[in-house]
């Protein structure tokens, strides 16, 4: 039992070039969220999807596209990547209420942009 | 959700208890108190949540005061481990599928030798 999964760790992009973030979870859960984290601060919510076939914004969800995949995956994509994009990301799931504000948390990716 | 407040630092020393402190004055009356983790670098980590009693698991026990405007987190025997950025989320019981966690700067605790 994995949890929840992420690749890459680490990557390094020049601006203007896109890549997508992976994510997987075997927890059976419904729920998968993508968040960022800028030095210092705390979690931003990106895009989260509450059941598959479903996607939601979430408080930063400009420069980013996500795809709920199946159930287990939920990809996060960049487009053209700017500096400012330079972050932590992680990704989480959750199960069903009563358990919806359970989120399991992946191990993140650092993505810097040059 | 309503706003929390939590100090910026805190020291403890390794094997004593670890009490971590929350303000949530504004908190309504179904409105529960979350407490997550981050050690560093990587993703948080859920340790408890309760809405008007005294919650403890294996990790932590949560006490929240009778008129729900503050909280405490308490590490009983806090080890160099333990040692992480601790967030204080207070949420609205969600009851659909998905839920909009708010995380703030959080608490970071320091356990010494």
């Amino acid at each position: 039992n994995a949890g929840v999964t992420q690749t890459p760790k680490f990557q390094v992009l020049k601006t203007g070039q896109s890549m997508t973030l992976q994510c997987a979870q075997d927890m059976n859960h419904n729920s998968m969220y993508w968040y960022r984290q800028d030095p210092g601060m705390g979690l931003r919510l990106i895009y989260y999807s509450a059941s598959e076939g479903t996607t939601d914004k979430g408080e930063v969800p400009n420069g980013y596209n996500v795809s709920r995949l199946n159930k287990r995956e939920f990809s996060l994509r960049l487009e053209s990547a700017a500096p400012s994009q330079t972050s932590v990301y992680f990704c989480a799931s959750s199960g069903d209420w009563p358990y919806t504000d359970t989120q399991y948390f992946g191990p993140g990716t650092r993505l810097t942009v040059l | 959700d309503a706003k929390t407040t939590q100090p910026t630092s805190m020291d403890c020393a390794e094997g004593r208890a670890a009490n971590l402190p929350c303000n949530h004055s504004t908190i309504s009356g179904n409105e529960y108190v979350y407490w997550y983790r981050q050690i560093h670098s990587q993703g948080p980590q859920y340790i408890i949540h309760g809405l008007k009693n005294n919650e403890t698991n294996e990790m932590a026990s949560l006490i929240i005061t009778e008129d729900r405007k503050s909280s405490t987190l308490i590490l009983p025997h806090a080890t160099l481990r333990d040692t992480a950025v601790y967030y204080c989320i207070v949420r609205l019981g969600s009851t659909g599928t998905a839920s909009k966690l708010t995380f703030g700067t959080g608490t970071r605790l320091q356990v010494t030798l």
